[in-house]
């Protein structure tokens, strides 16, 4: 049983760039979450795919944006980068209905 | 909405001390709880859940009991050791609807020889 993966584990970009992070969910698993962790805060909630359709979000701007794939992969995409989108994102497996998600390492995104 | 209050550090123990994080959370419905742990450097790991009222999660010598009377889940180990050394986050998931999970602010625990 492979775990969650993320590539890439760090990256540095310019503001107002866009960038692309992607995610391999746990094997088995057919819902995808993504977290944003500033430094020193816990991880907050952007949004959930499931069936390749978003179906929650948290407080994040629509410059934030997501696909999920028929293989359950899925991927974060940020448009105009701004200096506080520098954080850990962290994306999360699980299988809904199931309340207990399961993490990838995380990629760093430096916006400067 | 649902929220998760956890005493902030850093809290610093000598190795075999006795270790207790405190955790309350405010939920609209009937959640399950986590205490989740991350390494240095490292993403999350799940240490440990509970998923209804006196249920007791434990791992790697690590408890915590889900009381709903108080809201709580504290998270304590009789005898921590260097090798735990991390920040620890209390975190809560809804049942209803997409299970979005919130978590706490992270306490970091740093245990010297």
């Amino acid at each position: 049983e492979t775990g969650v993966t993320q590539s890439p584990t760090h990256l540095i970009k310019t503001r107002g760039q866009q960038v692309t992070l992607r995610c391999s969910s746990q094997s088995g698993h057919n819902t995808v979450s993504w977290y944003q962790q500033a430094l020193g805060q816990g991880p907050q909630f952007i949004f959930q795919y499931y069936r390749e359709e978003e179906n929650g979000r948290g407080n994040f701007p629509p410059r934030f944006s997501g696909l999920q794939f028929p293989n359950y992969s899925s991927e974060l995409n940020v448009n105009a980068l701004e200096l506080d989108d520098s954080a850990l994102y962290l994306c999360a497996s699980s299988f809904q209905g199931n309340t207990e998600a399961f993490f990838g390492q995380g990629t760093r995104l430096t916006v400067v | 909405g649902n929220s998760v209050t956890q005493m902030e550090g850093p809290v610093t123990l000598s190795e075999e001390a006795f270790l207790t994080i405190n955790c309350t959370y405010t939920a609209t419905g009937y959640p399950s709880l986590f205490w989740y742990v991350q390494y240095p450097g490292e993403g999350l790991q799940l240490l440990l859940k509970a998923t209804k009222a006196d249920d007791k999660g434990s791992n790697k010598g690590f408890e915590a009991t889900y009381r709903k009377e108080t809201t709580s889940f504290h998270l304590e180990k009789g005898s921590v050791q260097v090798s735990d050394s991390a920040v620890y986050f209390c975190a809560l998931s809804d049942r209803r609807g997409y299970q979005k999970v919130t978590f706490g602010i992270g306490t970091k625990l740093q245990v010297i020889p």
